[in-house]
């Protein structure tokens, strides 16, 4: 069956400290795979989209790395702040067709200082 | 970027009723998306509203319970009909503009007693 996978455990780190976030998946093949934030009562807001072409794609202190060979893309914070606290969420299109996400279950960040 | 706008931002209703819940798009868009996201948990499909068609619902979702409307390109409604505590929820619309990303209303948060 198609799984996305992301670690239900909450990440506690502390400020200053890089946070790196999992996203495993099976039996999807994606041209691109997307992370996005999701702070309490709020939607999805989206960071990063990172393309099967790429190995890595960076935005300020946000990393993302794409392993088709693993299936698994890595979401890195740097020098992570308490205002990084908040839910992760990956997605892919499971189509490839520019459109609707399957979403993995998220990992919570939160970030002591 | 679009901005949605959905409404009501929260509610609390009666175990056999019904709500419709209502998204409102700056821009014209082709596809809308109607997710759920239960107490916990990621995101899950529910249907894609097009314009001037019927909806497109995920397995697991029936238009008698979730019925949609697609007046135009900048609106849709998701109703959830005759509500039971199990459709205690966060839903959420969105919208996908260039490059793959969604955007998110701020979401509905429905609790059923």
């Amino acid at each position: 069956s198609q799984k996305i996978e992301q670690n239900s455990e909450a990440l506690n780190i502390q400020e200053g400290k890089t946070a790196t976030l999992t996203c495993n998946y099976t039996n999807y093949s994606p041209a691109y795979l997307q992370w996005y934030r999701q702070d309490p009562g709020r939607g999805p807001v989206f960071l990063l989209l990172i393309r099967e072409n790429e190995k890595e794609k960076r935005k300020e202190r946000l990393k993302v790395t794409f392993d088709t060979t693993l299936k698994q893309s890595l979401f890195h914070i740097t020098a992570s702040q308490p205002a990084d606290s908040a839910t992760y969420l990956c997605a892919l299109d499971p189509n490839n067709a520019g459109n609707m996400l399957t979403f993995g279950g998220g990992t919570r960040l939160m970030v002591k200082p | 970027s679009a901005v949605i706008s959905q409404k009501p931002s929260r509610d609390i209703c009666q175990r056999g009723t019904s709500l419709t819940i209502q998204c409102q798009v700056d821009s014209q868009v082709t596809m809308m998306f109607w997710y759920r996201q239960q107490p916990g948990q990621s995101l899950t499909l529910i249907a894609t509203a097009n314009q001037g068609s019927e909806a497109t619902y995920e397995s697991g979702f029936v238009i008698d319970k979730f019925p949609i409307s697609r007046p135009n390109l900048t609106f849709s409604t998701l109703t959830v009909s005759n509500m039971s505590p199990e459709d205690s929820s966060i839903y959420l619309c969105s919208v996908v503009q260039t490059n793959e990303k969604l955007f998110f209303g701020s979401g509905t948060q429905l609790s059923v007693l």
